[in-house]
């Protein structure tokens, strides 16, 4: 079955660094999602892309977060610098566009804790 | 405030009894899809239901969605120890020029084999 890929599965890193999340989306899907997982907030979304352009960011904090998809088979994720309060699990899901009637696949998630 | 809540928060029920998710939401939408979540992993997509229908099934599992009610239900049933996980009701609306998917907090159920 293909799957979202997700790397790394954990990073743990001291506050103020950077860090680079990695996805691999489905083959074919043109849609790629990022979620964050926290036990107070749920699942949150940070951004969506379509065919590689950003649609929807609104959930991402802009002045540490950045997104990009480089090209169809890598999205990133990027915080810098990084703070405690980002620990959490980050989700990406990639999908086909369908008029909103495809469901979404996801990858294992980064599971982030900041020191 | 969320726009999908799911109730109970926690479901603990024994092997063989049957399971039953609640989700409510607050705007109109394009369709209403569940998915699962085991521990440790990523969410894994279940059964989706248009706002056009009422009801649908995929083996076990029982969904029906009541738009007046802005509501939607998951029933498992005969439930296993292998079905313990959190459940997510995820609610697609149309947003600018694309869709939207907001999901809510999740259903925990714990099947005790």
């Amino acid at each position: 079955d293909a799957r979202v890929t997700q790397t790394p599965r954990h990073k743990v890193t001291e506050m103020g660094q950077e860090v680079t999340m990695r996805c691999q989306p489905i083959l074919g899907h043109n849609t790629v999602f990022w979620y964050r997982q926290t036990m107070m907030q749920g699942l949150e979304l940070l951004a969506y892309f379509r065919n590689r352009a950003p649609l929807d960011d609104s959930g991402m904090p802009k002045d540490r977060f950045s997104a990009e998809m480089p090209d169809a088979t890598l999205a990133t994720l990027k915080i810098q610098p990084s703070e405690p309060r980002d620990s959490a699990v980050y989700f990406c899901a990639s999908g086909l566009t369908g008029g909103g009637n495809q469901p979404q696949h996801f990858g294992d998630g980064t599971r982030l804790s900041i020191l | 405030s969320q726009q999908g809540e799911e109730d109970p928060q926690a479901l603990s029920i024994q092997e063989g009894e049957n399971a039953t998710m609640n989700c409510s939401y607050k705007t109109s939408i394009n369709n209403l899809q569940w998915y699962r979540q085991n521990s440790g992993r990523g969410l894994v997509h279940l059964i989706l239901i248009r706002s056009n229908e009422r009801e649908k099934h995929s083996g076990r599992l029982r969904v029906t969605l009541d738009t007046s009610k802005k509501s939607s239900s998951l029933l498992i049933t005969a439930s296993r120890a292998a079905d313990t996980a959190s459940y997510f009701c995820a609610t697609v609306l149309q947003s600018g020029g694309g869709f939207k998917t907001i999901f809510g907090a999740g259903t925990r159920l714990f099947v005790k084999a």
